[in-house]
């Protein structure tokens, strides 16, 4: 149980781009996903939190408008990223909350996005 | 959340045990210690996650301090797919406290 899965798992874009990556809870409802980025040799640092429903909470530093993000159903979120530059390429990563098992807050991760901006 | 200390890297013969330690001199009362791995080029998996009592599950065990300052991950028999970024965290285990921030952890590296 607690799956999550993301889709592309690798993706090659032209720079000035949009790409979209989609996160999926398989097995259980994500009231709550999270998504990172991580680059080459570097921990995970947190981009924005989303809730179903509502509109996400992006961290300090992380451009709203560049990085969309929806939160549309209890099992999927998707990541937009809007107008890609070569900076941008990195491993991006969601995480989400099993909102059924109260007291439980353990994330789950998904095997991660890796884009490559050209 | 309180902030950790952990080795950048340590080195686990084949078969043998991996003990990994984690500072956690500020911890509060209501903190957990959670531990996660990530292998090179995937997402991060959970571990396992403790308050003050020792936890074991079928990955490993984790060994809590009784002051609670710092805590140690056991892989009893390491093997090769045990080669990963491991990470300490530690933080509120309720609803609205759901962030995960990661440090550097500790690059375990298990040889043959």
């Amino acid at each position: 149980g607690a799956v999550v899965s993301q889709h592309p798992s690798w993706v090659i874009c032209k720079s000035g781009t949009s790409v979209k990556i989609e996160c999926r809870s398989l097995d259980f409802q994500a009231t709550t996903m999270f998504w990172y980025r991580q680059f080459p040799k570097q921990s995970l640092m947190l981009m924005a939190t989303s809730n179903e429903g509502s509109k996400a909470t992006y961290e300090q530093g992380v451009e709203k408008d560049k990085f969309l993000i929806n939160h549309a159903s209890l099992t999927l979120s998707t990541l937009t990223v809007t107008s890609a530059h070569p900076e941008d390429s990195s491993f991006y990563i969601c995480s989400a909350r099993d909102g059924g098992r109260p007291g439980h807050n353990e994330q789950f991760f998904g095997p991660g996005t890796r884009l490559t901006v050209l | 959340d309180a902030k950790t200390t952990q080795p950048p890297s340590m080195d686990c013969a084949e078969g043998r045990a991996a003990n990994l330690p984690c500072n956690h001199s500020t911890i509060s009362g209501n903190e957990y210690v959670y531990w996660y791995r990530q292998i090179h080029s995937q997402g991060p998996q959970y571990i396992i996650h403790g308050l003050k009592n020792n936890e074991t599950n079928e990955m490993a065990s984790l060994i809590i301090t009784e002051d609670r300052k710092s805590s140690t991950l056991i892989l009893p028999h390491a093997t090769l797919r045990d080669t990963a970024v491991y990470y300490c965290i530690v933080r509120l285990s309720q609803t609205g406290a759901n962030n995960l921030f990661f440090g550097t952890g500790t690059r375990l590296t298990v040889i043959p």
